[in-house]
Parts: C-alpha cells; structure tokens; sequence
C-alpha cells in the first residue's frame, strides 16, 4: 500500500531564507506525487505534481520538488520564503488503480515565516 | 469557470441532526471525491463517485454516512445522527474522467460541520 511521511510537523524560517518542507514516500510501483498547500480556512491550492515526467518539478510561487527514487522522496523546496507562504502543506501520494485515483495525504507541515 | 463549489461554508448542527453536504464539480468534470479532515490532521479519502455510481465507498464510516451523485445536480454527502465526532472540515475534489486526465484535481473550499 501507498503512503507518505512528512517528516517535520512544523518548519519556522525567517523571511528571505530557503524552505525544505521533507516528504518520504512508499509505494510498490511507480507513484504519481504532489504538493499541495492549504492557508488558514481555506481550501487546497495544488502547488506541483509529478507524474513520472522529469523528476524536477517546478511549481507556482516559486516552489519546485525533486523526485529521488533512491531515496524515496519528494522534498519541497523554495530559495527565498515571503510572509505569503505561512500555511500548511500536504505531500500527497496517489497510485493510479482501474478504477479509483484516491489521494493519500501525509498528515502535513505548518509553515511559519518570521520578519 | 466557477471552480468546485461547495455549500454551506459553515453548517452548525445539535447532536442527532442531520447533516447535508453539497458540492457541484467543475463543468466538464463527471467525477467527485468527498474527503474529510480533522482538526490538526490531514485529510482522509471518504468516497468517489460519478454520476449516479459509486466507484469507491472504502474510506465511508460503515453506519451513518451515505453519498450521491444524481443526474441532475450535485453530489450530497449526508451524515445522519450527526456526533460531535464529525465535527471537521469536508472537502471535495472533481477530475475528468480517467484516464484522459488522471493527475487532475480540484478541490471546493470546503464545508466546516460544527456539532454542537
């Protein structure tokens, strides 16, 4: 069975300095990855997926995620945090079955930017 | 393209009400996936439907909760005997049909169920 570990619940960087936002995954064949990120009340906003094209994905706001199958991961990354980008994101895993895509979400990482 | 609309935004309901949840896919879109999160957690797959079919009810609470998705109108999501325990927020998401457009989903901004 297919599922994602988001390895830091929360994640607090200064404003201007990189993010990494970890994701391992697991899952017996070749899964579909995305990211997405939620602001408070609100809904999911997708940021990026990878569907076993280049494993270099670039996403809105700045945000990019690497595929390494020797590792297993999916981790988020973004050079320079803003303010904006204070939320919570999902890593999200799905493993395109018959007949059901069904997201399985890892449990989430609370961003926070300090000024 | 008004996106996936989802009503109410908000739903209050006493203990042993009865909860209903709508949610209209993006045009074009004939799939729906209802999820549920709870407080502090991610979210959990609950159900996919499309029209007038369920395709996947494995995440549905056995007793309680049932879900449709008519031919005309939007998917329901309805909750009897509501329990504080439901208390979350209920997403919902639409995609094409497979496998033209397996990767793409939307989702509505949700309804927040209190029980009170």
């Amino acid at each position: 069975a297919q599922s994602v570990t988001q390895l830091d619940s929360h994640v607090s960087v200064s404003e201007g300095t990189p993010v990494l936002l970890r994701c391992n995954y697991s899952s017996s064949y070749s899964p579909s990855l995305f990211w997405y990120v939620q602001h408070p009340n609100k809904g999911l906003q997708l940021l990026l997926k990878y569907t076993s094209a280049a494993t270099l994905v670039k996403g809105i706001n700045g945000f990019e995620a690497e595929f390494k199958k020797s590792e297993t991961s999916f981790h988020l990354t973004k050079p320079s945090a803003h303010m904006s980008d204070a939320a919570e994101y999902f890593c999200v895993v799905t493993l395109p079955r018959a007949n059901t895509d069904k997201l399985i979400f890892g449990t989430g990482t609370r961003l926070q930017v300090f000024p | 393209n008004a996106g996936v609309m989802q009503n109410p935004r908000h739903l209050v309901r006493r203990r042993g009400q009865e909860a209903r949840l709508r949610c209209s896919p993006m045009k074009g879109h004939s799939h729906v996936y209802w999820y549920r999160q709870l407080p502090e957690e991610g979210l959990k797959f609950m159900v996919y439907l499309q029209k007038e079919n369920i395709i996947d009810e494995s995440g549905m609470p056995k007793e309680r909760f049932s879900a449709e998705f008519p031919k005309e109108g939007p998917s329901i999501l309805r909750i009897q005997q509501v329990v504080r325990g439901d208390s979350a927020a209920y997403f919902c998401a639409s995609s094409q049909p497979l496998p033209a457009s397996r990767m793409s989903y939307t989702f509505g901004s949700g309804t927040r169920l209190t029980v009170v």
